[in-house]
């Protein structure tokens, strides 16, 4: 059972376009985080959400937790081929482990 | 700064082989976990520690076995490698229990079983 969905799976864009991933789940969480991993490289965490309708920024990078806590989304403004990577969303239930999405490859292209 | 560090990073195995992934971890972490990653699946938990000498399964513990006999090391073995199980293989540790705390991953362990 797939508890987190991200969309898009694959994103493609040009150097300066605003995107959008998605990450959603019919399941209510603790926490959430998002993490971003390289070729050949272990995933780097990014943020940790963990209050309804909380919204973080990085840089460019925004991500926003769900009012519900049941979704988030990361928002990158003018990517940048260095934004270019995998993006997981995972979340946290209480008495479980950390769950992860299946991720959202990302490529930006100059 | 080592901070976490995995050991073989590639091996090729034939089915039916036995092997053991070492992690090692330098920040004095109570909880260790390994995750396998395959292509579209995103990274699922194998098993955890929350501290030396305990032991849990997450999603996906078939096939594998673990050792925590130090609080620094967490061992992951394959008994009899199958094809299924080629992957690479994350191994992480955190301060705070996942998902309240960071994660730090190594930089993965690619196992091919022909």
């Amino acid at each position: 059972t797939q508890l987190l969905e991200q969309s898009p799976q694959f994103l493609s864009i040009q150097e300066g376009e605003n995107l959008t991933v998605y990450c959603n789940s019919s399941s209510v969480f603790s926490s959430l985080q998002w993490y971003r991993q390289e070729p050949g490289e272990g995933p780097v965490l990014l943020v940790t959400v963990v209050t309804g309708g909380e919204v973080k920024k990085l840089k460019r990078l925004t991500f926003q937790f769900g009012d519900a806590r049941k979704d988030s989304s990361l928002h990158i403004t003018a990517a940048q081929p260095g934004d270019t990577g995998l993006y997981l969303c995972a979340g946290y239930q209480a008495g479980t482990a950390l769950i992860f999405g299946k991720g959202t490859t990302l490529s930006v292209s100059s | 700064n080592a901070g976490v560090t995995q050991t073989p990073k590639f091996r090729v195995l034939k089915t039916g082989q036995s092997m053991t992934l070492l992690c090692a971890q330098d920040m004095n972490h109570e909880y260790m976990y390994w995750y396998r990653q395959d292509p579209g699946m995103g990274l699922r938990l194998i098993h955890y520690s929350v501290g030396e000498g305990t032991t849990a399964k997450g999603e996906v513990p078939d096939g594998y076995n673990v050792s925590r006999l130090k609080k620094q090391n967490f061992l992951l073995g394959l008994e009899s490698a199958a094809p299924s199980q080629t992957s690479v293989y994350f191994c992480a540790s955190s301060y705070l229990r996942a998902g309240t705390g960071e994660l730090f991953f190594g930089e993965g362990s690619r196992l091919t079983v022909l």
